[in-house]
């Protein structure tokens, strides 16, 4: 069974250009996460998704970046103009539902490197 | 403002000797509590979890203790074993208080010595 997938895998783009940043979450996942880490950081929390509800953007540090999901399955992490603060691992996560002690359980995918330059 | 601290960035081990990875947090509302696993260039994998109504939670060689008086929980992997090398991350939530908001701490990079 295929797990996370997000890709590129790795990104190098100069300061002030858009990137888009793809995840395909794990079939019959309900719920998406996505999070960053930067270097020496923990994970940061941006936006999730849980089926149809409106997502929760409450992690997003700037207007600069926006999500969206279609279809309730692919999503994509968009960053306008870029700035050298951007650089770090984009981590995309799924998971069934978010009821119940196991249920949880969030499954990550490899994550993007994004340095801007 | 970190909820979720881990203290110690690194520990070495030698081999089939205890891990002991520590987790402290800050919100007393959290009540859900995960282990995930990270190696290297690969996203972090769920490793255990436990929730606030148990203070252990046992997985083969892998259990997690919860001290909610003290907003303390710890990872203990025994016997440690080489292939367990990798940064461990804790995370923790509430629904009713943070919404869906899983907050990580900064990891544990974990070196088990053969």
């Amino acid at each position: 069974g295929a797990g996370v997938s997000q890709s590129p895998s790795n990104k190098v783009t100069e300061k002030g250009k858009d990137v888009e940043l793809r995840c395909d979450p794990i079939s019959g996942h309900t719920a998406l996460y996505w999070y960053r880490q930067s270097l020496g950081q923990g994970l940061e929390f941006l936006i999730y998704f849980q089926g149809n509800s409106a997502p929760d953007k409450s992690g997003l540090p700037s207007d600069r970046f926006s999500a969206e999901r279609t279809g309730g399955s692919v999503s994509t992490l968009t960053i306008q103009r870029t700035q050298q603060e951007d650089s770090a691992v984009y981590l995309c996560a799924s998971s069934f539902t978010l009821s119940g002690e196991g249920a949880d359980t969030q499954y990550f995918g490899p994550g993007t490197r994004l340095t801007v330059l | 403002d970190q909820q979720v601290k881990q203290n110690s960035p690194s520990l070495s081990v030698q081999e089939g000797r205890i891990s002991i990875l520590n987790c402290d947090y800050t919100n007393s509302m959290f009540d859900y509590f995960l282990w995930y696993k990270k190696y290297p260039a690969e996203g972090p994998t769920f490793l255990i979890s436990i929730s606030s109504i148990k203070d252990k939670n046992e997985d083969g060689r892998f259990t997690v203790f919860l001290n909610k008086s003290a907003k303390h929980l710890s990872l203990h992997i025994v016997p440690s074993q080489p292939g367990d090398s990798a940064v461990y991350f804790c995370a923790a939530s509430s629904y009713a208080n943070t919404g869906n908001q899983f907050y990580f701490g900064t990891g544990t990079s974990l070196t088990v010595i053969p």
